[in-house]
């Protein structure tokens, strides 16, 4: 599975937009592109994950690059709760839940 | 209801003990995992599951031996503990291993080993 560069840190004001970049640049066709997160003290929780088209659900967007290279994952209105390390992985059809996290983006919502 | 529960939350124990680790999921999933978090918070994967046959080991000793009587648990057991066992250990479902499908993950269980 390729590998994702996330920056290390990143704050965010209560109720204003989050935009966490990730950079994807040796991605093959068959990658998808998964958003989890890890609130402290607890398990993982996906978040979002597409192929090439931008995708939104409830809780994120996702855009993903025309060239597949790069995704930026949205959080529309951050609360204090979206406080969590975010991890942008890349991940095979084939890959039987191997996901390769990487070290994630450590975002920090202040009031 | 817990989606993914795992026992026990804390463990503490001694370096040489043989303990275990249980987990359920209750979605239905055919596939099962094991993931460890270290100290330096990176999570990898030990283990896959599908249908109670063993699909992914990545290396890990042979002191770790899962074990997968239904389709709804998968536990490991970890015999001789060593210091650097002490880790978090997560336990995760998803529906189906191959293809594109969210991996839904416990809460984790903390285990130190003295």
């Amino acid at each position: 599975d390729a590998k994702t560069t996330q920056p290390t840190s990143m704050d965010c004001a209560e109720g204003r937009a989050a935009n966490l970049p990730c950079n994807h640049s040796t991605i093959s066709g068959n990658e998808y592109v998964y958003w989890y997160r890890q609130i402290h003290s607890q398990g993982p929780q996906y978040i979002i994950h597409g192929l090439k088209n931008n995708e939104t659900n409830e809780m994120a967007s996702l855009i993903i690059t025309e060239d597949r290279k790069s995704s930026t994952l949205i959080l529309p209105h951050a609360t204090l709760r979206d406080t969590a390390v975010y991890y942008c992985i890349v991940r095979g059809d084939d890959s039987w839940g191997k996901l390769q996290f990487g070290a994630g983006t450590q975002v920090v919502v202040t009031p | 209801d817990t989606a993914v529960s795992q026992t026990p939350k804390y463990l503490v124990t001694q370096m040489g003990n043989d303990k275990s680790i249980k987990c359920e999921q209750n979605l239905g999933h055919d596939t099962m995992y094991w993931y460890k978090q270290d100290s330096k918070k990176f999570l990898k994967i030990m283990f896959s599951y599908n249908n109670k046959e063993l699909i992914i080991n990545e290396t890990v000793p042979n002191r770790f031996s899962p074990k997968s009587p239904d389709k709804a648990h998968l536990n490991l057991h970890i015999n001789s503990l060593e210091l650097g066992d002490s880790a978090v250990y997560f336990c995760a479902s998803s529906r189906t291993g191959g293809g594109a499908g969210e991996l839904f993950f416990g809460e984790g269980s903390r285990l130190t080993v003295l």
